[in-house]
């Protein structure tokens, strides 16, 4: 079945530093990606999404590039800020099988320190 | 924003008592799902809700599970008769539609069965 490989946490970062998490699928069809960003306290958030091979999602200075070669979408962001610590899930939906849920990552926790 | 609530955000059951998770929805959505996260491992679809049925359902959505939408607002998930693995982060989350253009879900009810 599909599945999501999360980079394994949790993270700690310092301010301004380049963030990259890993993540890759294994999918029958042809997923759209997405990542999700819980805040403490707070409900998953979509973060951004690509939906075809090579699609750039961004958001909040995050970007991620839908890879179908290395099935891949990993998320990069250039300069974190303190207000970047949460928990980040790599998710995909597979359209073909007509799916309406999501296959999620076990989720990383990216804390930044000042 | 709008926002998914869920209630109680917290709650302590004892194995073998039944349970009812609460949600509500954001008004104009149609697609109601129930997520779970045990702790330390990935999110996991429990099933998706329209129209006023079930649309899927995971393997783990057994007969001990049940889903309902009382009053147009609300929306619920039942556990019957709880065990301890049922322990986890329950996520409530609604949309619009099922393309995935903007999923939204609620803060989470940790439920811990003793």
């Amino acid at each position: 079945g599909d599945s999501v490989t999360q980079m394994e946490g949790p993270v700690t970062l310092s301010e301004e530093a380049f963030l990259t998490i890993n993540c890759t699928y294994t999918a029958t069809g042809y997923p759209s990606l997405f990542w999700y960003v819980q805040y403490p306290g707070e409900g998953l958030q979509l973060l951004l999404k690509a939906t075809k091979a090579d699609d750039k999602g961004s958001n909040k200075g995050f970007e991620a590039t839908y890879r179908k070669e290395t099935t891949s979408f990993h998320l990069e962001k250039g300069s974190v800020q303190v207000s970047d610590s949460a928990v980040y899930f790599c998710a995909l939906s597979d359209q073909a099988q007509g799916a309406q849920k999501l296959v999620f990552g076990q989720g990383t926790r990216l804390t930044i320190n000042p | 924003e709008p926002e998914v609530t869920q209630t109680p955000s917290h709650q302590v059951t004892q194995m073998g008592q039944e349970v009812i998770l609460r949600c509500v929805p954001i008004s104009n959505h149609l697609y109601f799902y129930w997520y779970r996260q045990i702790l330390g491992q990935k999110v996991e679809f429990l099933v998706s809700f329209y129209n006023n049925e079930i649309s899927e359902k995971s393997e783990i959505f057994d007969d001990q599970f049940s889903v309902e939408r009382p009053d147009g607002s609300n929306f619920t998930l039942k556990i019957r008769s709880t065990k301890l693995e049922d322990s986890a982060m329950y996520f409530c989350a609604s949309s619009r539609d099922p393309l995935w253009e903007k999923l939204f879900f609620g803060s989470g009810t940790q439920l811990s069965v003793l």
